[in-house]
């Protein structure tokens, strides 16, 4: 799976849209980019993922760039209960029913601290 | 939420006891997975599931055996507990989301060995 950079840390004032970035410039073409994230003490959670266009769910939008070497990670409109570390995550995806274990490597994320 | 339970949600044990772990999910996933947590690691992957009776290894096995007797539960033991196991455990299933799948996590069991 593709290595992924992300900041160690960044803040977002409550209400403001909360744009995290990851790089990813070794990705290959069937590699996915999954967004996880952990609010502290708490199981990971996922967020969203996407192969090339962007998507968009309930929690959050994933924008990916043309050369997919590079996502972003956009929570609208941030809470307080947004503070969590984030995780950018490549992988690819066999399929549910191929016999291959999907296992999901975890960096150190993003820490967001989002705050009034 | 993809009604997946972690018991106890809390132990304290010592060296050199045998402990066992549980995750109970309720929506028939096939794949199920044990994971621990430490700082300055990351997650990292001890053992998984692909059906009942069928296991396989991760990257931090030894120590560690598993058993899936049913669909529902995945059992990780420590079947002689040491301090360097102390650690959050969390066990996760693949769900199919948009044609891919997507991994699902529990709460954790917080695990000390004194």
């Amino acid at each position: 799976d593709a290595k992924t950079t992300q900041p160690p840390s960044m803040d977002c004032a409550e209400g403001r849209a909360a744009n995290l970035p990851c790089n990813h410039s070794t990705i290959s073409g069937n590699e996915y980019v999954y967004w996880y994230r952990q609010i502290h003490s708490q199981g990971p959670q996922y967020i969203i993922h996407g192969l090339k266009n962007n998507e968009t769910n309930e929690m959050a939008s994933l924008i990916i760039t043309e050369d997919r070497k590079s996502s972003t990670l956009i929570l609208p409109h941030a809470t307080l209960r947004d503070t969590a570390v984030y995780y950018c995550i490549v992988r690819d995806s066999p399929g549910i029913n191929t016999g291959t274990a999907s296992k999901l490597t975890f960096g150190t994320g993003t820490r967001l601290q989002v705050t009034l | 939420d993809a009604g997946i339970t972690q018991s106890p949600r809390h132990k304290v044990t010592e060296t050199g006891t045998p402990v066992t772990l549980r995750c109970h999910q309720t929506e028939n996933h096939r794949y199920m997975y044990w994971y621990r947590q430490d700082p300055g690691h990351g997650l990292r992957l001890i053992h998984y599931s692909y059906g009942v009776k069928d296991t396989d290894k991760g990257e931090v096995s030894d120590g560690y055996s598993v058993s899936r007797s049913k669909t529902e539960d995945f059992l990780l033991t420590l079947e002689s507990a040491t301090s360097s196991q102390t650690s959050v455990y969390f066990c996760a299933i693949s769900a199919t989301r948009a044609s891919t799948d997507t991994q699902y996590f529990g709460p954790g069991t917080r695990l000390t060995v004194l």
